[in-house]
């Protein structure tokens, strides 16, 4: 089983709103990882999850805080967001690379639209 | 130059033919490389994958080739269906990161239109 779920599937919110995204997985994979795509673009990575710990943050802006409660689950909080931010965010999860597990498997997507 | 704009690079075949779909990298010292497809509306889905110690590898109706040495990767699709029909991305891992993890790249995207 290579799933990973997102919810919602979509989301319209307003910009004084706060929202959260999530995302879960039940592969035992180590990393979780969220990305955003705009239209025509390939996915632009945001944040890596690494055994529960934030590994990386691409100078996101602080609107978005990425939040992982354990090793299945990833969330996005999203507050006071600007139209711009209106795309396709992507989870997607791996096992690590000592494990010789380097695909990113990814979820279908939440389609967010910023009022 | 490069292309900035809203327009992917776009092939189309003829249903049952072969497409091969290009894509070159960026990084020599990448040493992973995946095939994505994406669908309209739906996230990129995992087709095949390939090593840097390896020229080529087979799927089902796929085939994935890698040229190190000018740093390009291909994609063919044999008897191409409709269901082919989609974006697909082809992507390097120049760096895996310290405790877990990797950090894909993502090459510009190819649409591919299959005809009846």
């Amino acid at each position: 089983d290579t799933e990973v779920t997102q919810t919602p599937k979509h989301l319209v919110m307003g910009m004084t709103n706060k929202k959260s995204l999530k995302c879960e997985q039940h592969m035992g994979h180590r990393a979780m990882y969220w990305y955003k795509q705009k239209a025509k673009k390939p996915p632009e990575l945001m944040f890596v999850y690494s055994y529960e710990k934030l590994s990386i943050n691409e100078s996101v802006p602080s609107r978005f805080s990425p939040e992982c409660p354990n090793s299945s689950l990833l969330n996005l909080h999203l507050h006071a967001l600007q139209p711009e931010d209106s795309a396709l965010y992507l989870c997607a999860s791996s096992q690590d690379y000592a494990s010789g597990g380097e695909t990113q498997y990814f979820g279908p997507g939440t389609r967010l639209l910023v009022l | 130059g490069e292309n900035v704009g809203l327009h992917l690079p776009t092939l189309s075949v003829q249903e049952g033919d072969n497409s091969i779909i290009n894509c070159a990298y960026s990084n020599s010292a990448s040493d992973y490389f995946i095939w994505y497809k994406q669908e309209s509306g739906k996230g990129p889905q995992f087709i095949i994958d390939i090593r840097s110690n390896m020229d080529k590898r087979q799927g089902q109706r796929v085939t994935v080739l890698l040229n190190k040495t000018v740093k390009h990767l291909s994609l063919q699709i044999a008897a191409t269906q409709p269901g082919d029909s989609a974006v697909y991305f082809c992507a390097e891992i120049p760096r895996h990161l310290t405790g877990g993890g990797n950090k894909l790249t993502f090459g510009t995207g190819t649409q591919l239109k299959v005809e009846l």
